[in-house]
């Protein structure tokens, strides 16, 4: 098991360009979430799938953001339009259910960094 | 929501030093979780403590639920563990981060 990992990890655009981010959970982790971190601040919570349902979005994730998780393994994060705004650390994290239907331990992947120019 | 305050901010040690990192939160959780930052940005887990005590190491935690609080304790720091420290609550089913400690532990 090589944890959580994230590509790239390092992305540079122009503003209006299209990027895509993949994460790829631990492998029996069934639950898979995306955050986001701005300079000084703590991660804020965009989205969560459980297999390949979205079952939360954050009312930051604007209409130029998509995430998808298809097959229930990966997942994509797209941001179309980028603006400037949009630069930021983007972290996948991943966990099992716990007992009962429950919430366990997340793990985070090593983060997408983006600069929008 | 459920607010996260983490105090101190900002924490300067000498190497050896013993230290006390505190997370408040608004509103009862589900669980807690503390994590380590690395300088590349990789969150590393540290403790997932929804109450009780912990201790790995060098490094304990104890939560007390009831009181709306947790304390990671770094005993001998070292400069490795230098760092920004994060509390992340949970609420449901998404973790709510509060604002860090950065420590900077100096030889």
């Amino acid at each position: 098991d090589t944890g959580v990992s994230q590509d790239p990890r390092h992305k540079i655009t122009k503003r209006g360009q299209n990027v895509t981010f993949r994460c790829d959970p631990i492998s029996e982790h069934n639950r898979l979430y995306w955050y986001r971190q701005t300079l000084g601040q703590g991660p804020e919570f965009l989205t969560y799938f459980q297999n390949e349902a979205q079952l939360e979005k954050s009312r930051l994730l604007s209409d130029r953001f998509s995430a998808e998780r298809p097959k229930g393994s990966f997942s994509t994060l797209e941001i179309q339009r980028t603006e400037q705004g949009d630069s930021a650390m983007y972290l996948c994290a991943s966990s099992s259910t716990g007992t009962s239907g429950g919430y366990n331990e997340q793990f985070f992947g090593p983060g997408t960094r983006l600069t929008v120019l | 929501g459920i607010q996260v305050e983490q105090s101190p901010p900002d924490l300067i040690l000498q190497e050896g030093a013993n230290s006390t990192l505190r997370c408040n939160f608004s509103d009862s959780v589900n669980n807690l979780q503390w994590f380590h930052q690395n300088p590349w940005g990789q969150l590393i887990n540290l403790f997932y403590i929804p109450s009780g005590t912990k201790q790995n190491g060098r490094l304990s935690a104890t939560t007390v639920a009831t009181e709306r609080y947790s304390l990671l304790y770094i005993s001998s720091s070292q400069t490795t563990d230098s760092g920004v420290y994060f509390c992340a609550v949970r609420n449901t089913d998404k973790l709510i981060f509060g604002t860090g400690t950065r420590l900077q532990v100096f030889p």
